[in-house]
């Protein structure tokens, strides 16, 4: 099993461009997040989905969508980056509902806005 | 909002010797949870302990809760260079139909050979 994997590993936007994050997870995980992580921060989370078909908002979703076409499959997209995004981005996943559950993390998206 | 900070943000130690971390948070949990990354990596899961566990083992990780002062500790005993890493604590807070983990700034532990 991969686990969960993260494309691209690295990007260098412009401000205003547009570009979309991939996550893929092979675990049959229902529950998939979206963070941002900040030099001296822990993670932030910006949309979480609880299946396919459903997302809902984090604590950072302002600049930021999301898509959950695939149970498999979480998007996260900037419609008009801002140097303000620039951060280390990580999608994770769980198996379910429960505070128990421990989370799978990606390798991380490394994202630089100009 | 943080829900827990870790104490000290970062520790120098030499090989061999314990390492131990502190993490408190503000509001009641039912779990707290100890998590790992390596430079440039994502976090990977250490241990878990829940509200009516005062401590846990897990290999050369230690790991107490002490929810009268919302506070834990992680130690890591005869630590190796391999343990060098940002060590994050979290904490689970309710969020609609599900959890969300709320993470701690963490300590970034460097483990001298």
């Amino acid at each position: 099993n991969a686990g969960v994997t993260q494309t691209p590993k690295f990007r260098v936007l412009k401000t205003g461009q547009s570009m979309t994050l991939l996550c893929a997870q092979d675990m049959n995980h229902e529950y998939m997040y979206w963070y941002r992580q900040d030099p001296g921060m822990g993670l932030r989370l910006i949309h979480y989905s609880v299946g396919e078909g459903t997302t809902a908002k984090g604590e950072v979703p302002d600049g930021y969508n999301v898509s959950r076409l695939k149970k498999q499959n979480f998007l996260l997209g900037l419609e008009s980056a801002a140097p303000s995004q620039t951060s280390v981005y990580f999608c994770a996943s769980t198996l379910g509902a429960s505070s128990y559950n421990e989370q799978f993390f990606g390798p991380g998206t490394r994202l630089t806005v100009l | 909002s943080q829900q827990g900070e870790e104490d000290p943000q970062a520790l120098s130690i030499q090989e061999g010797e314990n390492a131990t971390m502190n993490c408190s948070y503000k509001t009641s949990i039912n779990n707290l949870q100890w998590y790992r990354q390596n430079s440039g990596r994502g976090l990977v899961h250490l241990i878990l302990i829940r509200s009516n566990e005062r401590e846990k083992h897990s290999g050369r990780l230690r790991v107490t809760l002490d929810t009268s002062k919302k506070s834990s500790s992680l130690l890591i005993t005869a630590s190796r260079a391999a343990d060098t890493a940002s060590y994050f604590c979290a904490t689970a807070s309710r969020m609609d139909s599900s959890y969300k983990l709320i993470f701690g700034s963490g300590t970034r532990l460097l483990v001298r050979p």
